[in-house]
C-alpha cells in the first residue's frame, strides 16, 4: 500500500523559498502521477501543480511564475519549491498521488488518492 | 478555469438523519465521449488529510460505507449521506478533474 509522507521546514522568512519533499514508500515513484495541493489554516484546497517521473509537468497558472515541481526516482521521492513567498503562502501542504484512467478532452488525470499527512508551513520573519 | 460552488456552507444534521450537499460547476464536466463526470468527493475530518469518497461523480472508493452516495451529472452534483454517523462529522469537498487547473469547491461542514 503506497505512503506519502511530507518533509521540511515548518517555518519560511519572507521573500525566501519553501522548499517540501514528498517521500514514497510502498510504491514507486517511476509510475502514477503526483501532486501538491495546500490548504491555508481554516480554509479550502488549492491544486498546485503535478508531475510524472519522465519530467512531464503541469501547475496552476495562479503560482506558475514562483513554482517549481521535481522528482528523484533514486530516493523515490518528489519535491516543491516555492519562491518569493509571503504570509499568503502559509498553509499545510500535502502530497498525493494522482489515480490516471479514463481521459477526457484534455486530461487523463483523475482524482488524488492516497494523500500525505500533510505538513504546516508557516510564513513570518 | 472551472469554478466549483458547493452548498451549503455548513449543516446540522440529527443521528441518523439524512445529509445532501450540493456541487455545481461552472462548466459541465461530463465527457459525453465516454458518458464519465470527472468530479471526486473528499471527506476531511480535523487534522486529517482530505480521504476520497466517491468518483467519476456516483462510484463509490473501496471500503467506503454505503451510506454515502453520489449522484449528478454535468454541472450539478450530491453527496448524500442516508443515515448520519457520529464519525461522519467532517468537512466534504467536491472536486473536479476534467481539466486544469484541478479546482475544489470551498467544503460543507457536517455537525451532529
Amino acid at each position: 500500500q503506497v505512503q506519502l509522507q511530507e518533509s521540511g521546514p515548518g517555518l519560511v522568512k519572507p521573500s525566501e523559498t519553501l522548499s517540501l519533499t514528498c517521500t514514497v514508500s510502498g510504491g514507486s515513484v517511476s509510475s502514477y502521477y503526483w501532486t501538491w495541493i495546500r490548504q491555508p489554516p481554516g480554509k479550502g484546497l488549492e491544486w498546485i501543480g503535478y508531475i510524472y517521473y519522465t519530467g512531464s509537468i503541469n501547475y496552476n497558472p495562479s503560482l506558475r511564475s514562483r513554482v517549481t515541481i521535481s522528482v528523484d526516482t533514486s530516493k523515490n521521492q518528489f519535491s516543491l519549491k516555492l519562491s518569493s513567498v509571503t504570509a499568503a503562502d502559509t498553509a499545510v501542504y500535502y502530497c498525493a498521488r494522482v489515480q490516471v484512467g479514463y481521459c477526457s478532452s484534455t486530461s487523463c488525470l483523475n482524482w488524488f488518492d492516497p494523500w500525505g499527512q500533510g505538513t504546516l508551513v508557516t510564513v513570518s520573519s | 478555469d472551472i469554478v466549483m460552488t458547493q452548498s451549503p456552507d455548513s449543516l446540522a444534521v440529527s443521528l441518523g438523519e439524512r445529509a445532501t450537499i450540493n456541487c455545481k460547476s461552472s462548466q459541465s464536466v461530463l465527457y459525453s465521449s465516454n458518458n464519465k463526470n470527472y468530479l471526486a468527493w473528499y471527506q476531511q475530518k480535523p487534522g486529517q488529510p482530505p480521504k476520497v469518497l466517491i468518483y467519476w461523480a456516483s462510484t463509490r472508493e473501496s471500503g467506503v460505507p454505503d451510506r454515502f452516495s453520489g449522484s449528478g451529472s454535468g454541472t450539478d452534483f450530491t453527496l448524500t449521506i442516508s443515515s448520519l454517523q457520529a464519525e461522519d462529522v467532517a468537512v466534504y469537498y467536491c472536486q473536479q478533474y476534467y481539466n486544469t487547473p484541478f479546482t475544489f469547491g470551498p467544503g460543507t461542514k457536517v455537525d451532529i
